[in-house]
């Protein structure tokens, strides 16, 4: 069965960071592109970022890009997003998805439960 | 960036009842446009990939149609389980990829 657990929200104040993780299991986490979309409280859901299979190759939205760096280590079957400069626009539940292949092709075949990040100061 | 809309913003039905939901491109996505089911506290749920494809384990009551910039989502027999927020996004021309806004269906 295909799981995948984000942590590492919370609440940290404008301009912090924060480091959220989704641990996986139940698939060869390598042969998968991996993406984070975020939903703002009370708004619908965003795209964030998005990387290959080994991520060599990834993509930012435009509000996030210079602050958030998406990263993933095989070894440990598990997807990053490093989070600097955080901004209180952040604030959402943060979901990490499984695509469908090894590169990204935008079909979110899997999701996560999702973690809370609130800045607020 | 594709900027996609859906209507209506809600849509408040009985059980059995049928559902059609709308989702409109600002330019032409081709067919590569899927649809989610999202309910409170819990992961979004792929049901329709490509416009009318149907992921793993979605009932046949949930159908998809549709090219270009114009997509319905139809829910047939209507259970009171179906009551959620249902996304369009589109992966035609990404970055970025992007969602609709939602309809609300309300059971």
């Amino acid at each position: 069965e295909v799981q995948l657990l984000e942590s590492g929200g919370g609440l940290v104040q404008p301009g912090g960071s924060l480091r959220l993780s989704c641990a996986t299991s139940g698939f060869t986490f390598s042969a998968y592109g991996m993406t984070w979309v975020r939903q703002a409280p009370g708004k619908g859901l965003e795209w964030v970022s998005s990387t290959t299979g080994s991520g060599q190759s990834s993509d930012h939205a435009e509000s996030v890009h210079g602050r958030f760096t998406i990263s993933r280590d095989n070894s440990r079957n598990t997807l990053y997003l490093q989070m600097n400069s955080l901004r209180v626009d952040d604030t959402a539940i943060y979901y990490c998805a499984r695509d469908e292949m090894v590169a990204v092709t935008g079909i979110f075949h899997h999701w996560g439960q999702g973690t809370l990040v609130t800045v607020s100061s | 960036e594709i900027v996609l809309t859906q209507s209506p913003a809600t849509l408040s039905l009985s059980p059995g009842q049928r559902a059609t939901l709308s989702c409109r491109a600002s330019q032409t996505v081709g067919n590569y446009l899927a649809w989610y089911q999202h309910k409170p506290g819990q992961a979004p749920r792929l049901l329709i990939y490509d416009a009318s494809d149907r992921a793993t384990g979605i009932p046949a009551r949930f159908s998809g149609s549709g090219s270009g910039t114009d997509f319905t989502l139809t829910i047939d027999s209507l259970e009171p389980e179906d009551s959620a927020v249902y996304y369009c996004q589109q992966r035609s021309n990404w970055p970025p990829f992007t969602f609709g806004p939602g309809t609300k269906v309300e059971i």
